[in-house]
């Protein structure tokens, strides 16, 4: 199965900074099919990013993924508190789906 | 709107049995793929099932590959998965998750708040 590693474990930023949290694949990841969620406490996880770069419905355009192969990036370009959450990197091109172990991104 | 609504999460003994539940709303539950992921206390999330729009082909994670079954009633709008012979190491908060379509490759664009599973004796 791929792997996905995330880094850094936690980052910690002041508002208005820029984020830019990696994902790397073991493999290349078929069609570059991986996602971003974001993961707040006691919320469900929620779909940002889809297909390496494409946003999902409704999400600000301050976020943003990037990448291909086997080397993935993800952006929150101006942080706001909000942001605080835990998130996730995950490939559906190839089988079994896996997720990365997550960025803890912290607002100073 | 999209509405996924767990149910029947709670205590188990290892060796037991136990099945979940998620009710579907707000979409054409049918046409889409559907599937489980879960997250163990102080873990990441973790991919366990899905099954697509038909019911035809399931799919899931090798840790609980034998034991637990994935299935859906389309009449219903309901997803399921039967657990059995959990075991402590299945304890952990299930979220039921809708794809963007009926493909392996659509990302979970839709999570439930998530189901707590407890396996202890």
């Amino acid at each position: 199965e791929i792997v996905l590693t995330q880094s850094p474990g936690t980052l910690s930023l002041s508002p208005g900074e820029r984020a830019t949290l990696s994902c790397r694949a073991s493999e290349s990841i078929n069609g570059d099919y991986l996602a971003w969620y974001q993961h707040k406490p006691g919320q469900a996880p929620r779909l940002l990013i889809y297909d390496a770069s494409s946003r999902a419905t409704g999400i600000p355009d301050r976020f943003s993924g990037s990448g291909s192969g086997t080397d993935f990036i993800f952006t929150v370009s101006r942080l706001e508190p909000e942001d605080v959450a835990v998130y996730y990197c995950q490939q559906y091109g190839n089988s079994p789906r896996t997720f990365g172990q997550g960025t803890n991104l912290e607002i100073k | 709107e999209v509405q996924l609504l767990e149910s029947g999460g709670g205590l188990v003994q290892p060796g037991g049995s136990l099945r979940l539940s998620c009710a579907a709303s707000g979409f054409t539950f049918s046409s889409y793929t559907m599937g489980w992921v879960r997250q163990a206390p102080g873990k990441g999330l973790e991919w366990v099932s899905v099954i697509t729009a038909t019911g035809t082909v399931t799919a899931y994670a090798g840790s609980v590959k034998g034991r637990f079954t994935v299935s859906r009633d389309n009449s219903k709008n309901t997803l399921s998965l039967q657990m059995n012979s959990p075991r402590a190491e299945d304890t952990a908060v299930y979220y039921c998750v809708k794809s963007g379509g009926d493909t392996h490759y659509s990302p979970f664009d839709h999570w439930g708040q998530g189901a707590l599973v407890t396996v202890s004796s």
